[in-house]
């Protein structure tokens, strides 16, 4: 069964990128969508977007002009980056992997990301 | 484009059924998929494609889609059971995931 586990720094300041990175385990990038969702601390669920094995990517609109994902073949990984970042990016950040029929099969654990001078 | 509502809460006693509801205009023609998130956990799908349940997910868990309106049951409900879920469906018209606002299902 495939495991999700993201990496990265846990609180970032105010305007900085937040970069997170997920780790694939027991499974292939191939044929899947990999993404992101954030859960602000007591909001509900984000969609941030995903990114395809081949690498085209999909945001949300109200993040799409600060968003990156991409996926690294060689490391079995898949990475976000969000730019110029706020306060109200603090978030659980969640990876997961999305199947064709855009559901989300795999969830990695979450990590809380704050922002914060 | 979609927007998915739910009821911020459900109370169910130990053994009740539960019923999470989730609606919205023009769904009744999109697959809704079903998420537990447990605090602390990594959150799991229980029902996909408005009644599918994945391997592993107990025969309890039930869901149904009726027009804009998409269920999730959870019969004999159990202490483990306490946690928030979360429909979602993929909308094509913009290619979007979206998700409802969550319900928090309290087990008295």
């Amino acid at each position: 069964q495939v495991q999700l586990q993201a990496s990265g720094p846990r609180l970032v300041k105010p305007s900085d990128t937040l970069s997170l990175t997920c780790t694939v385990s027991s499974g292939s990038l191939s044929s899947f969508y990999w993404g992101w969702i954030r859960q602000p601390p007591g909001k509900g669920l984000e969609w941030i977007g995903f990114v395809f094995y081949t690498g085209g990517a999909t945001y949300n609109p109200s993040l799409r002009s600060r968003v990156a994902i991409s996926v690294d073949w060689t490391r079995n990984q898949f990475s976000l980056k969000l730019a110029a970042v706020t306060a109200a990016d603090t978030a659980t950040y969640y990876c997961t992997r999305e199947t064709h029929s855009h559901l989300l099969d795999s969830w990695g654990q979450g990590t809380l990301v704050t922002v914060s001078s | 484009s979609n927007v998915l509502n739910q009821p911020p809460s459900v109370l169910v006693a130990p053994g009740q059924t539960a019923w999470v509801t989730c609606w919205g205009d023009n769904i009744g023609s999109k697959s809704v998929h079903w998420y537990q998130l447990r605090p602390g956990q990594a959150p799991v799908l229980v029902i996909s494609h408005d009644r599918d349940r994945p391997s592993g997910i107990p025969e309890r868990f039930s869901g149904s889609h009726s027009g804009n309106t998409a269920t999730l049951t959870i019969s004999r409900v159990e202490a483990a059971d306490e946690a928030d879920y979360y429909c979602q469906l993929w909308d094509s018209s913009t290619d979007h995931v979206v998700f409802g606002g969550g319900t928090k299902v309290t087990v008295l």
